[in-house]
C-alpha cells in the first residue's frame, strides 16, 4: 500500500519559472518529510527536509511546504534551472516506526531553456 | 568526507543463480546501513537495515538476505534469484551516533541495476 503518493509522474517547466512538485501522504503518524533528487545512473541525493512541527523550510532556491491537515507537502524551486532536471522523490517517516523511510514513486522534472 | 561505494553498476543473472551485491562506506564509523529496491513503476522500498555489525533487520519477507560482516560493509545476497527480484538496488547509510535517524538523512550509493532473465 503506497502511503506516499506523487501523482504527477512528470513536469515540464521553463527556465527561470517556478517548479512545484507535489506529494500526498496517508499516514497521519508521519512526522518527518524529505525530498531527494535523482539523476540517471546515480543514487538519490538528499535535498531538503521538514519536521512536522514546521510548515515551511527554505534552503536557497528550494522551499518545502507542509500542510498537515491536508496531508500534503510540496517542493518549490525558484528560479528553475536546466540543472534541476531530475527525478524528485518525496519521502516520509514516523518517529515510532523504526528506520523505514516511505518513498513516493517520483516526479520527473524537465526544465527547458 | 563520507563516500559510499556500491558494485556492480549493472548485473544480468539467470533465474536460479545466486546473487551477491556489496556496499562499503568510507569516512564514517558505526553508520546505519540500508538496502533499498526500486522495482519498475514503484517507489523505493526498504529491504534491510543494520545498526551494527551482525545486526540485520528485515522489512519485508523475500528471497533475499543481508549481512554486515564489518562496520562499514553491507552485503545483499540470494541463493536462488527469481524473475521478481529484478530491479534497481540501492545501498544507503545514515549517521547513527548523534540525533538518530531523524536528524540524519540517508546517503545513497549509485545503485545496481539487476535484471533476472
Amino acid at each position: 500500500d503506497q502511503q506516499v503518493k506523487q501523482n504527477s509522474p512528470s513536469l515540464s517547466v521553463q527556465e527561470g519559472r517556478i517548479s512545484i512538485l507535489n506529494c500526498d501522504y496517508t499516514n497521519s503518524m508521519f512526522d518527518y518529510f524529505l525530498w531527494y533528487k535523482k539523476y540517471p545512473a546515480e543514487g538519490p541525493t538528499f535535498l531538503i527536509s521538514i519536521s512536522s512541527i514546521k510548515d515551511k523550510n527554505e534552503d536557497g532556491r528550494f522551499t518545502v511546504f507542509l500542510n498537515k491537515s491536508a496531508k500534503h507537502l510540496s517542493l518549490h524551486i525558484v528560479p528553475s534551472q536546466p540543472g534541476d532536471s531530475a527525478v524528485y522523490f518525496c519521502a516520509a517517516s514516523a518517529t515510532d516506526s523504526g528506520y523505514a523511510l516511505n518513498f513516493g514513486k517520483g516526479t520527473s522534472l524537465l526544465v527547458t531553456p | 568526507s563520507q563516500t559510499i561505494h556500491q558494485w556492480p553498476a549493472t548485473l544480468v543473472q539467470p533465474v536460479g543463480s545466486p546473487l551477491s551485491l556489496e556496499c562499503t562506506v568510507e569516512g564514517t564509523s558505526n553508520p546505519n546501513l540500508y538496502w533499498y529496491r526500486q522495482a519498475a513503476g514503484r517507489g523505493l522500498q526498504l529491504l534491510f537495515y543494520s545498526v551494527g555489525i551482525g545486526q540485520i533487520s528485515s522489512e519485508v519477507p523475500q528471497n533475499l538476505s543481508a549481512s554486515r560482516p564489518q562496520d562499514r560493509q553491507f552485503i545483499l545476497s540470494s541463493k536462488k534469484l527469481l524473475l521478481s527480484d529484478s530491479g534497481f538496488y540501492l545501498c544507503a547509510w545514515s549517521g547513527g551516533q548523534t540525533g538518530g535517524f531523524y536528524n540524519s538523512p540517508l546517503h545513497f550509493g549509485n545503485g545496481t541495476r539487476l535484471t533476472v532473465t
